[in-house]
């Protein structure tokens, strides 16, 4: 099956300008996940969707960030206006349901690589 | 990740086996599990264990689980430059994967 699709690769913006990250998640999965993983640390959940409904942005600096799953399959992340500190690797996964801890439930996109000058 | 926490460098021999520890606090997690990172690429899942476990094995991977102490570890048997990468270890807590920060293991000739 193919995998967690996301575009673009890489990205550079200026500090102060907007940017979406895309994300296609595996056919029929109906979790989405976006994880911010900053150079040195361990990837940290920023927002998550069971099918089109949130189920969980905490994370998420809301001031600043948007997430949408509109028709409950691919997804968008903005970043508007970006800062400094928002260079990073944003990664996409998707899993079956919600909650699912088994083998199969997590798999992850290759990532957008950030970086704010 | 505050809730998992990780040793963060390892460095190991070529054929030699590779011991990585991971520490967690969330004593209702249902399954942890173990990621491999390789340099710009995304999470690759190795493996995972169900907390009723103590122990599995996977080829050359062998995944030991004390969950009174709250102990996870990672043994990788014969370790080649092909598994110089960052290691993460995770678990579920409800519906959310929490990770660590990461072991960057190298393995050196």
């Amino acid at each position: 099956e193919a995998g967690v699709a996301q575009s673009p690769r890489y990205k550079i913006i200026e500090k102060r300008q907007s940017v979406a990250f895309w994300c296609n998640p595996i056919s029929g999965h109906a979790t989405l996940y976006w994880y911010q993983q900053i150079l040195g640390q361990g990837p940290k959940l920023l927002i998550q969707f069971q099918n089109n409904g949130v189920v969980d942005d905490s994370q998420l600096p809301k001031d600043r960030f948007s997430a949408e799953r509109l028709k409950g399959v691919d997804s968008t992340l903005k970043i508007q206006p970006a800062k400094l500190e928002d260079s990073a690797v944003y990664l996409c996964a998707s899993s079956p349901r919600t909650g699912d801890g088994s083998n199969y439930g997590y798999t992850f996109g290759s990532g957008t690589r950030l970086t704010v000058v | 990740g505050e809730d998992v926490e990780q040793s963060l460098f390892l460095s190991v021999r070529e054929g030699d086996s590779s011991v990585i520890n991971c520490t967690y606090t969330d004593s209702s997690s249902t399954y942890l599990y173990w990621y491999k990172q390789e340099p710009g690429a995304g999470l690759q899942l190795l493996t995972y264990i169900f907390s009723n476990m103590d122990m599995k094995q996977d080829q050359r991977l062998t995944v030991l689980l004390n969950k009174k102490d709250k102990h996870l570890s990672l043994r990788i048997a014969d370790t080649q430059t092909g598994d110089s990468a960052i290691y993460f270890c995770a678990e579920i807590g409800g519906y959310k994967l929490s990770f660590g920060a990461g072991t960057t293991v190298t393995v050196r000739a």
